[in-house]
């Protein structure tokens, strides 16, 4: 079983629709990160959370500890939101390796 | 700021071809990464480098070197190109450990090995 899982793997929705991503992880964790990827570009970070909540914009997300769940909401999603979102945990591993153990990522079509 | 520079973007190798893949970022970060992403798959770690002068193996190094001749540069290596080389490499750095800070990553570099 993958340390990280995310749903749905794959998610079309309207343009406007509320939309939720979520992540589940198996191992202890200092902090999670939501990334963002478009198609032929590179990734990038939207939020990096050990607990509660964080907001940028249209785009929230929360993080249960205890539960090891995290979501991400996007609010009146347009197409340009259109992309791969990708979960991944900074597993407490001991090391000094800050290795980040990624999800398989969910693909998002907003459609207009 | 540039941020996490890769080159090149895309690149047909031969098998048994050598090639670089070339990453500089201008943060000052001390931690570097080389990732790959295959296709359904998470992002698995290849190499790292906690600073200059110091690299160590991630989850999937076979096939693989690095250097760390800088703080700037963390260049892939190449040596004998396989088909399971076939992959969207990444290259990532972040200030600190990524326990705790956030990380930043290049544009990516698509290489078919046919």
């Amino acid at each position: 079983k993958n340390e990280v899982e995310q749903s749905p793997q794959n998610l079309t929705a309207q343009e406007g629709e509320f939309i939720t991503i979520n992540c589940s992880y198996s191992v202890g964790i200092s902090a999670l990160h939501w990334l963002q990827q478009h198609p032929g570009g590179g990734i990038v970070s939207l939020f990096m959370l050990s607990s509660g909540k964080k907001k940028h914009g249209r785009l929230i997300a929360t993080i249960n500890i205890q539960e090891k769940h995290s979501s991400l909401h996007i609010t009146a999603s347009h197409p340009r939101d259109s992309a791969v979102y990708i979960c991944a945990v900074s597993k407490l591993s001991g090391g000094s390796q800050g290795n980040l153990i990624f999800g398989k990522g969910t693909k998002l079509s907003v459609k207009p | 700021n540039a941020g996490v520079t890769q080159t090149p973007k895309f690149r047909i190798l031969k098998i048994g071809q050598s090639m670089t893949l070339q990453c500089t970022q201008d943060m000052n970060h001390n931690y570097m990464y080389w990732y790959r992403q295959d296709p359904g798959m998470g992002l698995k770690l290849i190499y790292y480098s906690v600073g200059a002068g110091i690299t160590d193996k991630g989850e999937v190094p076979n096939g693989y070197n690095v250097s760390r001749s800088t703080t700037e540069d963390f260049p892939l290596r190449l040596e004998l190109a396989a088909p399971s080389q076939t992959s969207v490499y990444f290259c990532a750095s972040s200030l600190d450990s990524s326990l705790n800070t956030e990380a930043f990553f290049g544009q990516g570099t698509r290489l078919t090995v046919v």
